[in-house]
């Protein structure tokens, strides 16, 4: 099976201007969590998805918001990028989301803010 | 809230030889698994270990193993034989039951000395 994939691996942004990360899922897995990962804050819980319904958020701005599709395939958009915003966006995704599974990683979107 | 330490913010370990990084956790929780994660230069994040929290016996997987010591609330990885693509940064990362995320330590970079 393919792995977790995102796209696109890097983007560089400025201030003010919005953008949108993708990430398709293994193939049959219905959850799809996002990480933001930082030098200061390290790996923070974004937000996750399940079957096209936002399930749990962690404590991040309006801003951040996200997305996912009946194939799975989810999208995070940060609206007004601010220079802080700048990190490594991680998602993973699980059969169903459930506590005991593993979380399979994507490569990350490495997102730099001018 | 249930919090992750990992108190070794770099380790080094001559090649061949064993190493073991340490991971606390914070929980009140019965019901949870354990999980260390590596994530090498290239940034994908891969399993490494995982553990139930019920069961006693500690987790094997080739070269790694851990030492889950549930009453005091430890969980560390030995790499035995280490060898110089073990280096990578590792999270310890734990999920309960009742939880809406995984919560992920600041991470120990590992070194390999040839």
């Amino acid at each position: 099976k393919a792995g977790v994939t995102q796209t696109p691996r890097y983007l560089i942004k400025t201030r003010g201007q919005q953008v949108t990360l993708s990430c398709s899922p293994i193939s049959g897995h219905r959850s799809v969590s996002w990480y933001q990962q930082t030098p200061g804050q390290g790996l923070q819980f974004l937000f996750e998805y399940f079957s096209e319904t936002q399930r749990n958020k962690g404590n991040f701005p309006g801003r951040f918001s996200g997305r996912q599709f009946s194939n799975s395939r989810s999208e995070m958009n940060v609206s007004t990028l601010e220079l802080g915003d700048s990190a490594l966006y991680l998602c993973a995704s699980t059969l169903d989301g459930r506590y005991q599974e593993t979380q399979y990683f994507g490569p990350g979107t490495r997102l730099l803010v001018l | 809230a249930q919090t992750v330490t990992q108190s070794q913010p770099e380790m080094s370990v001559q090649e061949a030889e064993t190493v073991t990084l340490s991971c606390t956790y914070d929980t009140s929780e019965s019901d949870y698994y354990l999980f260390w994660y590596k994530q090498p230069p290239s940034r994908q994040m891969i399993l490494v270990i995982r553990q139930e929290a019920y069961k006693q016996q500690n987790a094997t997987e080739n070269r790694f193993s851990v030492n889950f010591q549930k009453a005091a609330k430890s969980f560390s990885l030995k790499i035995s034989d280490s060898q110089l693509g073990d280096a990578a940064m590792y999270f310890c990362a734990y999920r309960s039951k009742g939880d809406n995320d995984m919560r992920f330590g600041a991470g120990t970079r590992l070194t390999v000395k040839p």
